[in-house]
């Protein structure tokens, strides 16, 4: 089956330690993206990445990093210097730069 | 920050009622998004929208794009409890290709 896939669907972060979400699409899009979603707030684009080894920081970049050596693959590493990394993080893609498909999520906590 | 306002916020309605739901902008728009998220879950879209004044429908869902460019609208008629979930308006602005902007979204629930 084609779309979006990410990993794990629930992850826990210790204190000081980095973290790194998977997101994986076969659905030959171009483009990826990494949106965090807290309670009561809309989508906040964190990283996107409109090619292959090229990606562009989000309104809130600060404490996350990416990586896109692959057409299908987009990680994101939730480092220490986040301070609040507790949220919901969605992957998206699109061929389009508009139409963008959502993954199922990643529920990232901190012990 | 936010560039796009959302309401209502919540609605809590019983089955079978009609729902609607806007989004409005500062700015222009030349697309309007609208995604269902199921809890848990990742947004789903529902409808997209491309030209001012279009009026599209998915079923019982129909969507709007306003004459102005700046709002848009979603109207669900003779809503079912799976209706329930957080609605989302979302929009790119003018030249800035590839980036998405979010409503704060709108919780449905619907009783029996």
């Amino acid at each position: 089956d084609g779309g979006i896939t990410q990993s794990p669907k629930y992850l826990f972060r210790k204190e000081g330690q980095n973290v790194t979400l998977s997101c994986e699409q076969n659905l030959n899009h171009d483009a990826m993206y990494w949106y965090r979603q807290d309670p009561g707030q809309g989508l906040r684009l964190i990283y996107y990445s409109q090619i292959v080894n090229d990606f562009q920081k989000g309104d809130i970049a600060e404490g996350y990093s990416v990586s896109r050596e692959k057409k299908e693959s987009f990680p994101l590493t939730v480092t220490s210097a986040q301070k609040n990394p507790t949220a919901f993080y969605l992957c998206a893609s699109s061929r389009t730069q508009e139409t963008q498909y959502f993954g199922p999520g990643t529920r990232l906590l901190v012990l | 920050g936010q560039q796009l306002n959302q309401s209502p916020q919540s609605m809590f309605i019983q089955e079978g009622e009609d729902v609607s739901m806007n989004c409005t902008s500062s700015s222009i728009f030349n697309t309007w998004l609208w995604y269902k998220q199921d809890p848990g879950e990742g947004p789903v879209l529902l409808i997209a929208l491309y030209k001012a004044g279009e009026l599209t429908s998915n079923g019982r869902l129909t969507a709007q794009f306003g004459i102005t460019r700046k709002d848009s609208f979603l109207n669900i008629s003779a809503s079912i409890p799976s209706d329930v979930g957080i609605y989302f308006c979302a929009g790119p602005r003018g030249s800035t290709l590839g980036r998405l902007y979010f409503g704060r979204g709108t919780q449905l629930t619907v009783w029996p």
